[in-house]
């Protein structure tokens, strides 16, 4: 079993709003990854979890806050967003050694008005 | 700092086709290349994992090698199909980047019936 979940599919928000965006995996891995990708761009890292601590935090702006409760998930806070912060976000679970694959999400698509 | 190049940007065959398609890197210090797939607003598929003292890897109709020295893999698709339509990311996992991927900007690939 290689699946990653993430709940919402779709999420619209106002930037006054406060939201979280969910990631779920059960296949045991203890590196958890959120990305962001807009249009017709690569994903980019935000944040990494090894071990439900945070290891790497790309400079993201602190209106995205991340928490890993357990192993098992991954959520990412959401607030006072702005409109460029619309994409797709995309959580990724895979083995903290480095020889490993990565295993997606399908993604939360997010609107931010 | 690793910079990931995929040629070409956008590419149009007829069904039936064999394809390739290009990744560069420009630092060879890596533990392995992936090759993923993303269908429109989805999140990517594994496709390929090479590790950095492998030369190829394949599944099925693909096929991807690489050659460390020059910083370069590619990706064949044997018999293409209209199903094969995606955007095909190239990712490296660096030895001194410690979690991250460095992506390239993708291939989109459409495959005409």
């Amino acid at each position: 079993d290689t699946e990653v979940t993430q709940t919402p599919k779709h999420l619209v928000m106002g930037m006054t709003n406060k939201k979280s965006l969910k990631c779920e995996q059960h296949m045991g891995h203890r590196a958890m990854y959120w990305y962001k990708q807009k249009a017709k761009k690569p994903p980019e890292l935000m944040f990494v979890y090894s071990y439900e601590k945070l290891s790497i935090n790309e400079s993201v702006p602190s209106r995205f806050s991340p928490e890993c409760p357990n192993s098992s998930l991954l959520n990412l806070h959401l607030h006072a967003l702005q409109p460029e912060d619309s994409a797709l976000y995309l959580c990724a679970a895979g083995a903290p050694l480095s020889t490993d694959t990565q295993y997606f999400g399908p993604g939360t698509r997010l609107t931010v008005l | 700092k690793q910079e990931v190049t995929q040629i070409p940007a956008a590419l149009s065959v007829p069904e039936g086709e064999n394809l390739v398609l290009n990744c560069s890197f420009t630092d060879s210090a890596i533990y392995n290349l992936q090759w993923f797939r993303q269908d429109p607003g989805k999140g990517l598929t594994s496709l390929l994992l090479i590790q950095s003292s492998q030369r190829e890897q394949t599944s099925g109709r693909l096929n991807a090698s690489l050659d460390k020295s020059s910083g370069r893999s590619t990706l064949y698709i044997a018999a293409s199909q209209p199903g094969d339509s995606a955007t095909y990311l190239c990712a490296v996992r660096g030895r001194t980047s410690g979690s991250r991927l460095t992506f390239g900007e993708g291939t989109q690939l459409t495959v005409n019936p």
